[in-house]
């Protein structure tokens, strides 16, 4: 079965900084890969996906993901952060042939400093 | 467009107490869920449905009840809170299930159960 491991539980930044969040994940074929991004409060967002192509994906609010199918890897990133991007955000796995689930990591809580 | 909409944002039950978590979305989707998200824990898919008339199981469905006799609706059945089902639940939708499909969640229903 499908996994996602996301190591961070919680990162804390400071405004202006660049942001990496982690995720790997487990499974045997090319996966489709999403980061979503939850704010307090909220539901989830789609921030961007993955399933063919171009590893280097470009999302909304200025967030990109790479890749890299040699480290089993699908990290976000972010030249330069906002206060309004605190919030929580979750890396999942689809695995396709059939199956209708998702499978979220724990997801990283993300701090802003000022 | 509303989108995905549940009902209530909040709620306390008694051990023993039943209810419904309304979903509603107005998008024309074929595909639902509902997901609980502990904390911690991401989220895990409890019951889905490919349509109107048609349900499944998830991962963790034990305790809970689903029904879809709408496109639009898909209300997730608590018969006998237990302490153990203190969550916040998120309802999706999607038009298609696969990876091309994005899910749109809902804002969330917290519930407490003492």
């Amino acid at each position: 079965a499908q996994s996602v491991t996301q190591p961070d539980i919680h990162i804390t930044v400071s405004e202006g900084a660049s942001l990496e969040l982690r995720c790997n994940y487990s499974y045997g074929a090319t996966p489709y890969l999403f980061w979503y991004v939850q704010s307090p409060g909220q539901g989830l967002q789609l921030l961007l996906k993955y399933f063919s192509g171009d590893t280097l994906v470009q999302g909304i609010k200025g967030f990109e993901a790479e890749f890299k199918r040699s480290q089993s890897s699908f990290n976000l990133r972010k030249p330069s952060v906002h206060w309004s991007d605190a919030a929580e955000y979750f890396c999942a796995v689809y695995s396709g042939a059939g199956s209708y689930q998702l499978t979220f990591g724990k997801g990283t809580k993300l701090s802003v400093i000022p | 467009n509303a989108g995905v909409t549940q009902t209530p944002k909040f709620r306390i039950l008694k051990i023993g107490q039943s209810m419904t978590l309304q979903c509603t979305q107005d998008m024309n989707h074929n595909y639902m869920y509902w997901y609980r998200q502990d904390p911690g824990m991401g989220l895990k898919l409890i019951y889905y449905s490919v349509g109107a008339g048609i349900t499944d199981k998830g991962e963790v469905p034990n305790g809970y009840n689903v029904s879809r006799s709408t496109t639009e609706d898909f209300p997730l059945r608590l018969e006998l809170a237990a302490p153990s089902q203190t969550s916040v639940y998120f309802c999706a939708s999607s038009y298609r299930t696969g990876g091309d499909y994005e899910q749109y969640f809902g804002p969330g229903t917290r519930l407490t159960v003492t």
